[in-house]
């Protein structure tokens, strides 16, 4: 069973600090996505990384695959009270085989406040 | 254009009741799925359909059933309801799998009493 963990679970900063969260699986993944969910809204895509190693930037924040393509991170540089949300991995299961269901394997989130 | 709709927003059932929860899209996503979140526990895939026609189970469909008759509508249907369906349940869509952009509606958060 393929499962994604996210570390840490909760995150309380003061804004304008700096932050990494991660996502770990023991597993390969195809491609990953990352998703932010504000309070009473759906989640929406922030990023999708597919190459090993890659790094992708969206202003302040900064997401990385592993070199394995077994986890990755998310940096956010100086946070501010509007990145307050939860942050959602999910990854992408192997290549197509017969008889695998191609599906998104979805991380719990790590619940971020950032404080004025 | 709207994206993904859901209806109701929030519902109150009586245990054993059942209703239908409401999901359209107006992107022309041949992929639709339907989740549920409980607090703590992430998304949980209940069942999905990759075009008109054709469904299939998810994670936890157990108590629940689905139908796609346009490529717009996906409706989910809780036939008797338990407790242990409270929960917020989300639709989405999408273009194609998995690294494609899944598109999520706002969510009805259920209550079953």
């Amino acid at each position: 069973t393929q499962l994604l963990e996210q570390s840490p679970q909760f995150l309380s900063i003061q804004e304008g600090e700096n932050l990494t969260v991660y996502c770990n699986s023991s597993s390969v993944f195809s491609s990953l996505q990352w998703y932010r969910q504000e309070p009473g809204e759906g989640p929406v895509l922030l990023v999708t990384v597919v190459t090993g190693g890659e790094v992708k930037k969206l202003k302040r924040l900064t997401f990385q695959f592993g070199d394995a393509r077994k986890d990755s991170s998310l940096h956010i540089t100086a946070a501010q009270p509007g990145d307050t949300g939860l942050y959602l991995c999910a990854g992408g299961n192997a290549p197509r085989r017969a008889g695998n269901n191609r599906k998104l394997i979805w991380g719990l989130g790590t619940s971020l406040a950032v404080n004025p | 254009n709207a994206g993904v709709t859901q209806t109701p927003k929030f519902r109150i059932l009586k245990i054993g009741q059942s209703m239908t929860l409401q999901c359209t899209q107006d992107m022309n996503h041949n992929y639709m799925y339907w989740y549920r979140q409980d607090p703590g526990m992430g998304l949980k895939l209940i069942y999905y359909s990759v075009g008109a026609g054709i469904t299939d189970k998810g994670e936890v469909p157990n108590g629940y059933n689905v139908s796609r008759s346009t490529t717009e509508d996906f409706p989910l249907r809780l036939e008797l309801a338990a407790p242990s369906q409270t929960s917020v349940y989300f639709c989405a869509s999408s273009y194609g799998d998995l690294t494609e952009t899944q598109y999520f509606g706002p969510g009805t958060r259920l209550l079953v009493l």
